[in-house]
Order: C-alpha cells, then sequence, then structure tokens
C-alpha cells in the first residue's frame, strides 16, 4: 500500500522569503500526486496535481512542485510567500484505478510571519 | 471549476439524536464521493467511498450503522450520524470525483458538535 510522509510538521518562514514543504511517497507503482491547502475551518483546496507529464507542476497562488521519481518526492516551493499563505498544506497520493482513493500525508503547518 | 456544496457548515446536537450531512456537486456529475473525518490538527481519515447507486464501501474500523452513507443521485450524497455522542464530535468533509478522473473537489466542512 501506498503512504505520504510530510516531513516537516510546522514550518516557520518570514514574508517575502522562499518555502519548500518536502512530501515523500512510498508505492512501487506509477501514482497521482497532489498538494492541497486547508484554511482553519475550512474544506481542502486544490494547490496542483501531477498525472503524467511534465516533472515540473504549476498551480495556484505560486506554488509550484516538481515529481522526482527516483527520490520519490513531491516537494511544493513557492518562491516569495505572503502572510496569506498561512495555513495547513496535504500532500496527497492515489494510485490511477485505485477507486481514486486519496492517502494523505499528515499535513504541514506554514506559518509566515511579518 | 467544479464546485461542491457541504451543508451544514456547524451543527450542534444533543447526544443520541442524529444528524444529516449533505454534501452536493453543484455543476458536474460526481459518479464517487469520499466522506473524510478530521480529528484536531490531524490528516484527514478517509471513513467511506460512495458511489451513486450503490453501498458505500466503508474504511475498517469505521461503523456502518453509525456513518450511513446514501449517494442516491450523481450530484447528492448524505451521511447521517447516528445516535451521536461525544466523541463523534470532529470536523467532517466530503469529497467527489466525476468520470474520466481529473482530481478530487472538496466541500467546505462540517463542524459536529455533540453536547
Amino acid at each position: 500500500a501506498q503512504s505520504v510522509t510530510q516531513l516537516d510538521s510546522q514550518v516557520p518562514v518570514f514574508e517575502e522569503a522562499p518555502v519548500e514543504l518536502r512530501c515523500n511517497y512510498s508505492s512501487s507503482v506509477s501514482v497521482y500526486l497532489f498538494w492541497y491547502v486547508q484554511y482553519p475551518n475550512q474544506g481542502l483546496q486544490l494547490l496542483l496535481k501531477y498525472l503524467s507529464g511534465s516533472t515540473l507542476v504549476k498551480g495556484i497562488n505560486g506554488f509550484e512542485a516538481e515529481f522526482n521519481k527516483s527520490q520519490t518526492s513531491f516537494h511544493l516551493r513557492k518562491p516569495s510567500v505572503h502572510i496569506s499563505d498561512t495555513a495547513e498544506y496535504f500532500c496527497a497520493v492515489t494510485l490511477p484505478g485505485d477507486g481514486n482513493k486519496l492517502v494523505f500525508g499528515a499535513g504541514t503547518i506554514l506559518r509566515v510571519k511579518s | 471549476g467544479a464546485v461542491v456544496s457541504q451543508h451544514p457548515s456547524r451543527v450542534i446536537c444533543k447526544s443520541g439524536t442524529s444528524v444529516k450531512i449533505e454534501c452536493r456537486s453543484l455543476d458536474f456529475q460526481a459518479t464517487t464521493m469520499f466522506w473524510y473525518r478530521q480529528f484536531p490538527k490531524k490528516s484527514l481519515m478517509l471513513m467511506a467511498t460512495s458511489n451513486e447507486g450503490s453501498k458505500a464501501t466503508y474504511e475498517q474500523g469505521v461503523e456502518k450503522d453509525k456513518f450511513l452513507i446514501n449517494h442516491a443521485s450523481l450530484t447528492l450524497s448524505t451521511l447521517t450520524v447516528t445516535s451521536a455522542h461525544p466523541e463523534d464530535s470532529s470536523f467532517y468533509i466530503c469529497s467527489a470525483a466525476g468520470t474520466g478522473f481529473y482530481g478530487y473537489t472538496f466541500g467546505s466542512g462540517t463542524r459536529l458538535t455533540v453536547v
């Protein structure tokens, strides 16, 4: 079964600094990968997804992620963060054809400080 | 883009009563809907998967008789928490996927408090 590891539970960063949120997955077969953002007491909003093709995926709000098959990673990056980016970020994976079930990482809280 | 509406956003109920949560896909047909539970400061735990017109498939450890899921149409799924107890208090989130899978759309969540 596949699993997702988000290595950092919290990441503090100053406004306008770059940030990287790490995500590693374990699977012996091809997967689909996702990053979601959750603001307090809200549902999840899709930031970006990798299904196939280019390994560099650009998403909303200036975020991007790179799929690295050899390192089984899908790290999320943003070159310059804003206060409004403060939220919890979840990496998720699903196996194509596996009933479309998402497996989530534990989440990383991004705290942007002024 | 795809939108999923989830209601209510917050509900407080007395112990022993039942609560129904609705999840609607507004602009697409949701062939599959998923129900998650999220504990404070924790990730999302998949409770069950429902396909339109079929019985829901529950994850191990989830009580089928307590968490009743109905997916009667391609745009509506409901989760009913029966005989709720304080330990059922949680944040419940639905998500939906259409045909030709391109991803999931999540509802805004329901904060259930059982007193």
